[in-house]
């Protein structure tokens, strides 16, 4: 059984339409991620919530935010999606620091 | 450092044979190393891992060696299969505060019969 899940799979929005994906777990970890991975590359942390604290990395747009209501749900928005933006979300969890991330399998985000 | 290529290094490997992918990681801090798989389409797989006060770990069919005095990170499979072609990717766990990992720039394994 997926213990972390991505919904929708594939989600396609209009340039600068919001856009929210969603990640949930099973796993009840402490620490929930969100990378972006664009075609043939490596994926790039965005930012980590570890419980509530919300860790933002340096070089991650302002348009992109995070949201944690509870420890099984954690939310992307993209609040004026642009046509780079178009590229595989991954939610990733770890039980704590230092210890293995557990991957979805993303959504892919197209704009048109 | 951050991965940035566009085109993914290739091992071309026939079933059966032993495959080898290496890495070469950014920071001689680092603390705990990880190999993901990545298949198309999906997310990537934990693999194994292995930490800094180890030089070598074994799994199933899979061995993961460290070499800390060149920063050097490898992934042996033994009798490949074509099952396990996919893009690996190593990562780096980056002692700073908290768990970031910082991937490598992967490599596509293509096995064939």
């Amino acid at each position: 059984d997926a213990m972390v899940i991505q919904n929708p799979r594939y989600q396609v929005t209009q340039f600068g339409k919001p856009v929210t994906l969603s990640c949930s777990q099973t796993l009840n970890h402490n620490v929930m991620y969100w990378y972006q991975q664009k075609s043939s590359q490596a994926p790039k942390l965005l930012f980590h919530y570890y419980d509530k604290d919300f860790n933002n990395e340096a070089d991650t747009p302002d348009n992109f935010q995070s949201r944690r209501p509870n420890t099984s749900f954690c939310f992307l928005d993209i609040r004026s999606p642009g046509l780079g933006d178009a590229a595989m979300y991954l939610c990733a969890t770890s039980r704590d620091k230092n210890q293995p991330q557990h991957f979805g399998d993303g959504t892919r985000l197209s704009i048109l | 450092g951050e991965s940035v290529g566009l085109h993914l290094p290739t091992l071309s490997v026939q079933e059966g044979d032993n495959s080898i992918i290496n890495c070469a990681y950014s920071n001689s801090a680092s603390d705990y190393f990880i190999w993901y798989k990545q298949e198309s389409g999906k997310g990537p797989q934990f693999i194994i891992d292995i930490r800094s006060n180890m030089d070598k770990r074994q799994g199933q069919r899979v061995t993961v060696l460290l070499n800390k005095t060149v920063k050097h990170l490898s992934l042996q499979i033994a009798a490949t299969q074509p099952g396990d072609s996919a893009v690996y990717f190593c990562a780096e766990n980056f002692v700073g505060g908290y768990n970031k990992l910082i991937f490598g720039a992967g490599t596509r394994l293509a096995v064939h019969p």
